[in-house]
């Protein structure tokens, strides 16, 4: 069966410092990726996905970016933290048509 | 554009029913609902396909309108663990969905 991981957790960040939230998935291979960030109380903002190894494409003009080294591997990062980046981010993966969620990395940036 | 989920919020008592409800101005391939508890990640519940038929989970059901571009959920004799916040998400046949703002049921006893 197919599993997803998210990691870290959760994670405080000071205004300004770098940012690298990890996903993997396993049992599957080639799945479509995606990073999505939940304000709180509200809803699920697509922020990037991937069709392919190096392939991503971006949903919204931030100052984050994503990158898939791997097939089954998915990156989220940030040079610089804005108050604003923080939220709940969650990767999922997909093959056909449904998309799964990992647990989420809570980020607080302080 | 994002669908529009009615009603915001509603409460329950355990046993009775419930209907949510997803309108999307855009024509649609595909409509997924989740569940959301509060500090976990969404669960998926089923998908419902342009052409397919209507779904059922256990006593969650769901409909397509395909022609009206719109979905609903319907949860009978609710029970305590059906409390969160349900998600709709709506595809066009792409790789893409995008999510409705969420409803937020609890389930009193």
């Amino acid at each position: 069966s197919q599993t997803i991981h998210q990691w870290p957790a959760t994670l405080v960040q000071p205004v300004g410092s770098p940012l690298s939230l990890e996903c993997t998935v396993e049992g599957t291979s080639n799945p479509n990726l995606y990073w999505y960030r939940q304000a709180a109380g509200r809803g699920l903002q697509l922020l990037f996905y991937s069709v392919g190894i190096g392939q991503i494409s971006s949903e919204v003009p931030q100052n984050l970016s994503a990158s898939r080294p791997q097939d089954r591997q998915f990156i989220l990062s940030s040079k610089k933290l804005l108050l604003s980046d923080s939220g709940f981010y969650l990767c999922a993966w997909s093959r056909t048509y449904e998309q799964y969620f990992g647990p989420g990395t809570r980020l607080t940036v302080t | 554009q994002q669908p529009v989920q009615s009603p915001q919020a509603v409460i329950l008592r355990e046993g009775e029913d419930a209907v949510i409800n997803c309108s999307s101005s855009k024509a649609l391939y595909s409509v997924h609902w989740y569940r959301q508890k509060h500090g976990e990640a969404p669960v998926f519940l089923m998908i419902l396909l342009k052409g397919g038929e209507q779904k059922g989970h256990e006593k969650i059901s769901a409909s397509f309108n395909e022609k009206k571009q719109q979905s609903s959920l319907y949860l009978t004799a609710s029970q305590l663990s059906y409390s969160g916040t349900y998600f709709c998400g709506t595809g066009d046949g792409g790789n893409k969905l995008v999510f409705g703002a969420g409803t937020i049921l609890r389930v009193k006893s």
